[in-house]
């Protein structure tokens, strides 16, 4: 079983439309979880780190479930900018030693 | 603030010369600092830990000898790609994380081609 698994995709998504990615992580001792994004032959960048509670960033929300070991993202409202691979990536505590999903690849279509 | 750059971006060798790739942190310090290289259409892999000061902890199947790693000063760290053959061909990225805090910032990538 894959340390950090996502579904490859792609979803191709009407410009508008709110669309939502799951991912599933293995080490339930885990205590960092992040959203990247990369766009296609660049490095990834930090969309935003997922805490317990839930967090809200603009049209962007994460969510972790430490009981199914889940990590979700939803974007609201997407914008053909939105469109990228999005990576799931989590870690020990801190920063350290990230593992990274696959990603999943979302089209925006207008 | 918090940038990291790679040099080169792109390089193309010859199988069997070796090649090395710098990352810095423009403005920052980096106690660690990390190597991935990601294939296409796969996801990043981590290679080594680099420390400033001491030696590269190399991940599970990454050979130690042929990837050099250097961590000499507190902004740069060094990967050299040793007698570089097609199959590393790859996208090497690296990132930074900050004394001072926990996130790992990214450097641009460099894509090697070995011919």
């Amino acid at each position: 079983r894959k340390e950090v698994e996502q579904d490859p995709g792609p979803f191709n998504v009407p410009e508008g439309a709110t669309v939502a990615f799951n991912c599933t992580y293995s080490n339930s001792a885990s205590q960092s979880f992040f959203w990247y994004r990369q766009d296609c032959r660049k490095e990834p960048k930090l969309l935003m780190s997922v805490y317990s509670s839930g967090n809200e960033d603009g049209r962007f929300t994460a969510q972790l479930n430490r009981a199914s070991q889940y990590i979700s993202l939803l974007i609201r409202d997407s914008k053909l900018s939105d469109s990228a691979t999005y990576l799931c990536v989590v870690g020990p505590f801190g920063n350290e030693k990230l593992t990274f999903g696959t990603g999943t690849r979302l089209t925006i279509i207008p | 603030g918090a940038v990291v750059s790679q040099h080169p971006s792109w390089v193309i060798c010859k199988s069997g010369t070796s090649v090395k790739i710098e990352c810095r942190s423009l403005d920052f310090q980096a106690t660690t600092m990390f190597w991935y290289r990601q294939f296409p259409k796969q996801s990043l892999m981590l290679m080594a830990t680099s420390n400033e000061g001491s030696k590269a902890t190399y991940e599970q199947g990454v050979e130690k000898d042929k990837f050099l790693i250097n961590h000499a000063s507190l902004t740069l760290s060094t990967l050299t790609v040793t007698s570089a053959h097609p199959e590393d061909s790859s996208f090497y990225i690296c990132s930074a994380v900050s004394t001072s805090g926990y996130e790992q910032y990214f450097g641009p990538g460099t894509r090697l081609t070995v011919t």
